[in-house]
């Protein structure tokens, strides 16, 4: 199972809206609405943000938010703030793993 | 407050066997499914492999490239979660996390990780 394919890095400016893409096949992605989206900062473990698309756990703030279209999964942080720098994942669930991970994202805040 | 805390990992040669442990509190452990993921160094997530809870079979579950040398196991009355690592290999090098299933497609709570370095 090959890893979902995402941005090596993305950036924005403070305030600004930014957008990770996250795609796979109609193997995971695309036949499952059970993507997940986790932040990691250096050193740490990671943190789920986003599951089943677009669900905010508890205590995730309402700028993150998550979307699927086609072989396709987003995440989208608004408002982008100093404390968003961090490295992203996404996951999906695959019928053959049964999850896979995405190549992880760097986001910079300029 | 959900805790989990890997220990269990160190250094070992090439086709040695090391073994990982993972304490659960503040949950259900005998109802929670869970994984394990791992991290090489400078690199993206992983996942491992999985086992449900007994009550949904107690059934494992593992990527590929482990599978066959990998075994997932629990002590639900302990509370803890193993990873039993067989013919390590250095491609095995990494950052350890157990992590809970949240049956939704997301792993919800992690621990802090245990380093495995493979390495002659």
């Amino acid at each position: 199972q090959s890893a979902l394919t995402q941005p090596a890095s993305v950036s924005g400016s403070p305030g600004q809206s930014i957008t990770i893409s996250c795609t796979g096949t109609s193997s995971d992605v695309g036949n499952y609405n059970l993507v997940s989206w986790y932040l990691q900062y250096p050193g740490k473990a990671p943190k789920l943000m986003i599951y089943e698309v677009t669900k905010r756990p508890s205590g995730v703030s309402t700028r993150f938010s998550g979307s699927k279209s086609g072989n396709t999964a987003s995440l989208t942080i608004s408002g982008l703030q100093a404390e968003d720098e961090a490295d992203y994942y996404c996951c999906s669930y695959a019928h053959s793993s049964p999850y896979v991970f995405g190549s992880g994202t760097k986001v910079t805040v300029l | 407050e959900v805790q989990l805390v890997e220990s269990g990992g160190g250094l070992i040669e090439p086709g040695g066997s090391l073994r990982l442990s993972c304490v659960a509190s503040g949950l259900t452990f005998s109802d929670a499914w869970m994984s394990w993921v791992r991290q090489a160094p400078g690199k993206g997530l992983e996942y491992i492999g999985l086992i449900k809870a007994r009550s949904d079979g107690g059934t494992t579950n593992y990527a590929g490239p482990v599978e066959g040398r990998f075994i997932i196991s629990r002590d639900d009355p302990r509370n803890t979660l193993y990873l039993q690592m067989n013919s390590l290999k250095t491609e095995d090098t990494g950052v350890y996390y157990c992590a809970t299933d949240d049956h939704k497609g997301g792993f919800d709570s992690w621990g802090q990780g245990t380093l495995v370095t493979v390495s002659s």
